[in-house]
């Protein structure tokens, strides 16, 4: 059965720290595909990466890099030097090839506060 | 180009009515999606319709349904409403059945 888990519910740093949102997914697929959002408090979620199973290959855009790990099923989400502006709720989501690439399994979310 | 689009964007009914929201996807978008956000439960999967068709559909009830117009354009109807149905609903949409889904500012329902 699919499965994501954002294991830290709140997380709240001073602005320009580096923090680090973990997300670990079961999956009984060798095809899936990973994701993150970003939920403001407007409620829209923002799209910010996805990533293929076969693609490991981590991710830098920006301020934002994604670290990819098939070995222990984790696909963290690192912000550096972060600003007010990243204060969200973040998700991590998982979906299969099998069940339907667009139906999305998202884990519970994790409230990041970054304080100026 | 224009996001996807959701109205209305906050809504207040009565139990036992039912309820019609509404979604246009991107320009050139085929696919699109439904999810219900409530504190309990989280985000979870409604259904997702590609050229008319409802490809996959989530754990609900019978009386979550929906449907897309020849025009990319989706509905999703909920009736008898209850207290529970009570949530943010977001509608994603994608450029193909595989491709990464775009969502919604969402429309909030309320149940009373």
């Amino acid at each position: 059965a699919q499965k994501v888990t954002q294991a830290q519910t709140e997380i709240s740093v001073v602005e320009k720290e580096d923090v680090t949102l973990d997300c670990v997914y079961e999956t009984r697929d060798t095809t899936y595909y990973l994701f993150w959002y970003k939920q403001p408090p407007s409620g829209e979620l923002v799209f910010l990466i996805r990533r293929n199973s076969f693609d490991e290959q981590n991710e830098i855009s920006g301020r934002y890099s994604w670290n990819f790990q098939k070995s222990t099923s984790s696909f963290n989400f690192t912000i550096t030097a972060s600003q007010v502006v990243d204060s969200a709720v973040y998700f991590c989501a998982l979906s299969e090839a099998v069940q339907g690439a667009q139906k999305l399994v998202f884990g519970q979310g994790t409230r990041l506060t970054i304080n100026p | 180009k224009a996001g996807v689009t959701q109205t209305p964007r906050y809504l207040i009914k009565t139990r036992g009515q039912q309820v019609t929201l509404s979604c246009s996807p991107i320009s050139g978008h085929r696919s699109v999606s439904w999810y219900q956000q409530t504190p309990g439960q989280g985000l979870q999967f409604l259904f997702e319709y590609f050229s008319e068709t409802q490809r996959n559909k989530g754990n609900f009830p019978g009386r979550f349904s929906g449907r897309q117009f020849s025009n990319s354009r989706s509905e999703m109807n909920v009736s008898t409403l209850e207290l529970g149905d009570s949530a943010l609903y977001l509608c994603a949409s994608s450029f193909t059945e595989i491709g990464e889904q775009y969502f919604g500012p969402g429309t909030r329902l309320t149940v009373t």
